[in-house]
């Protein structure tokens, strides 16, 4: 089963545009990570911010950790059209990792 | 390329038939994983090998379902009596040896899937 839930479901937004996304998740966790999809291609890991951190920045990444609110966001600053993708946030507990549900994000020229 | 890479990128069967599917992973990555993902879903795990032991696999696998790792590098997927709900984007995934501190050990580098379609 799916470990959280992300919000919102889909992200539409102008070229330039910074946009953010949620994460939400159930167990402990070692660390949190963000993926990327795009259409027909595999996930490319983005991020990632361990249970000790609160927040991490890596160029127009910036993702913020909550382990009291079991909450995670993630914030691309400056959209271009190419951020266009599905975008997935990552649990890892030992060995595998639990996705969420996604948010699909659209960023218009 | 040397990504992770899976054979074949499309699948389609007729439900009760047999399906194998292919993963070579990152040359030297020790951990291979397998996913499952429906549309509109994020990725579930399936099974995940270091080097050629299984160490874990999700109730998600059932008895129809079967990977392996025998020389520790590729891995197979095999699933039995094919069944509707079968279809899905098939996942593998592969990341370095190392330690729990290293960003290494944890990210996991992804291939781009066989997409299984049961008629």
């Amino acid at each position: 089963s799916q470990q959280g839930e992300e919000d919102p479901q889909a992200l539409s937004i102008q070229e330039g545009e910074n946009a953010t996304m949620n994460c939400s998740y159930k167990t402990s966790i070692n660390n949190l990570q963000w993926y990327r999809q795009n259409s027909g291609r595999g996930l490319v890991h983005l991020i990632l911010i361990r249970s000790n951190e609160r927040e991490k920045h890596s160029g127009r990444l910036r993702v913020t950790l909550d382990t009291s609110k079991k909450s995670s966001s993630l914030l691309i600053t400056a959209s271009r059209a190419a951020d266009t993708a599905s975008y997935f946030c990552a649990t890892r507990v030992y060995g595998k990792l639990t996705f969420g549900q996604g948010t699909i994000l659209t960023v218009h020229p | 390329d040397t990504g992770v890479s899976q054979d074949p990128r499309h699948k389609i069967t007729k439900r009760g038939q047999n399906v194998t599917f292919r993963c070579d992973p990152i040359s030297e990555h020790n951990r291979l994983y397998w996913y499952r993902q429906t549309l509109g879903q994020g990725p579930e795990f399936l099974t995940y090998f270091q080097n050629e032991a299984q160490l874990e696999k999700s109730r998600l696998l059932s008895d129809r379902f079967s990977a392996e790792r025998p020389k520790g590098s590729f891995s197979t997927l095999e699933i039995q009596r094919t069944e509707q709900g079968d279809s899905a984007m098939y996942l593998c995934a592969s990341s370095p040896p190392g330690t729990s501190g290293s960003s290494s050990y944890n990210e996991q580098f992804f291939g781009p899937g066989t997409r299984l379609t049961v008629l």
